[in-house]
């Protein structure tokens, strides 16, 4: 029973257009929540995080939104490079542990030149 | 900085033999984690570790698979005898906790296993 759930496994996006991969989670005790990025045979890079007091969190080309009351969180990337072509990770760190950061299965993002 | 090493990078070994991956995290990070990504299931936390000690090893699926933390620069998972279904990538990675209270975790480059 996944806490965090990614439900498109993948997404197509054209180079210089808005990347919004989503997240939702079942678990109202997490605090933190963070996007990770995977390339191939590479382990995956922290990108992001967003405390659960804030809404909105950007850096740079990268924007996390959080909707507490309908437990999702989204990540905008504008614009969409080819190089951002990655599988994009979303975690969360429950309140009760924050020892532990539980992943999302993955959105595999191709940017199309 | 050297981040989170994990040998070896690939292993394929037949059904039933022993296998050991290891891991050095990165200097001065009091958690590790072991990880396994697989299709189906995606990052799966298996175990970890604060200062070498075992918190939650909840998420090991059965008692094939075994993890060991001796002292502060190294650790292995151990799966005896392995399956197929053992067959994914097993991800190391360890963090130190900020103040906050904010996990920022980074991970070793994988240890691809294919049991055969």
């Amino acid at each position: 029973d996944q806490q965090v759930k990614q439900n498109s496994p993948s997404l197509s996006v054209q180079e210089g257009r808005i990347s919004i991969l989503n997240c939702d989670y079942t678990n109202s005790m997490f605090d933190y929540f963070l996007w990770y990025k995977k390339y191939p045979a590479e382990g995956p890079t922290f990108l992001i995080s967003i405390s659960s007091i804030k809404d909105k969190n950007e850096d740079g080309r990268f924007t996390v939104f959080l909707n507490k009351s309908a437990k999702h969180l989204s990540l905008h990337i504008v614009p969409s490079q080819p190089g951002d072509s990655a599988v994009y990770f979303c975690a969360a760190i429950p309140k009760t542990s924050y020892d532990k950061v539980i992943f999302g299965p993955g959105t595999s993002l191709s940017v199309i030149p | 900085d050297a981040g989170v090493i994990q040998s070896p990078r690939h292993e394929v070994t037949e059904m039933g033999q022993e296998v050991t991956l290891r891991c050095k995290p990165i200097s001065g990070h009091d958690y590790l984690f072991w990880y396994r990504q697989t299709m189906m299931r995606g990052l799966e936390l298996l175990i970890y570790f604060n200062n070498n000690v075992p918190i939650d090893d909840s998420g090991m699926p059965e008692d094939r698979f075994s993890a060991k933390m001796p002292n502060a620069s190294f650790s292995t998972l151990k799966i005896q005898p392995s399956e197929p279904r053992d067959s994914a990538v097993y991800f190391c990675a360890s963090s130190f906790r900020e103040g906050t209270g904010k996990n920022t975790i980074y991970f070793g480059e994988g240890s691809w296993l294919t049991v055969v």
